[in-house]
């Protein structure tokens, strides 16, 4: 599997949209791009994963570049809740296990 | 999605004792997976568990430190053997969903070896 660069950690003000950032310059073809968040204290939740077109549920939006060599995570209107470990994962379409880095550290602050 | 309970949340054992961690789903699965998260660090993967089949392991873990039993498609359970203070960590089982690529996360089992 590829591997992920992230920034260690980045701040964001409460309201406002976080972006964060993934370079994944090594990723083939049919190589996923996964997002997970680890509150705290708890297990990883999946957050939201594309292949090459950008994606939106309820909780982010993600953009992947046309090239496929990164990619950012965006959350429209982050809340306190927010604060998280956010981990970029690629993934083969025929691989079954995650494999984590050490992920970016949100801090939201009021 | 799966709902993934993990038992016991937490324990402090003292070294050269064995603990089991039961990881127990609400549906049936084909694949589980355990992972071990050190303090401060990210998760790694330990094995990867089929129902009625040896679990795979990773570089680093073996079968006589972590055997895994998973006996059947909803239940699946880890032992950390002989344990040393190098083993306190978060075990953590996970599954991926039927007819997905997202994969889902126990509690995970807090573990400090005295």
């Amino acid at each position: 599997d590829a591997k992920t660069t992230q920034p260690p950690s980045m701040d964001c003000a409460e309201g406002r949209a976080a972006n964060l950032p993934c370079n994944h310059s090594t990723i083939s073809g049919n190589e996923y791009v996964y997002w997970y968040r680890q509150i705290h204290s708890q297990g990883p939740q999946y957050i939201i994963h594309g292949l090459k077109n950008n994606e939106t549920n309820e909780m982010a939006s993600l953009i992947i570049t046309e090239d496929r060599k990164s990619s950012t995570l965006i959350l429209p209107h982050a809340t306190l809740r927010d604060t998280a470990v956010y981990y970029c994962i690629v993934r083969g379409d025929n691989n079954n296990d995650m494999r984590f880095g050490a992920g970016t550290r949100l801090t939201v602050k009021p | 999605s799966a709902v993934i309970s993990q038992k016991p949340s937490r324990d402090i054992c003292q070294r050269g004792t064995s603990l089991t961690i039961q990881c127990q789903v609400d549906s049936q699965v084909t694949m589980m997976f355990w992972y071990r998260q050190q303090p401060g660090q990210s998760l790694t993967l330990i094995a990867t568990a089929n129902q009625g089949s040896e679990a795979t392991y990773e570089s680093g873990f073996v079968i006589d430190k972590f055997p895994i039993s998973r006996p059947n498609l909803t239940f699946s359970t880890l032992t950390v053997s002989n344990m040393s203070p190098e083993d306190s960590s978060i075990y953590l089982c996970s599954v991926e969903g039927q007819g997905s690529y997202e994969q889902y996360f126990g509690p995970g089992t807090r573990l400090t070896v005295t």
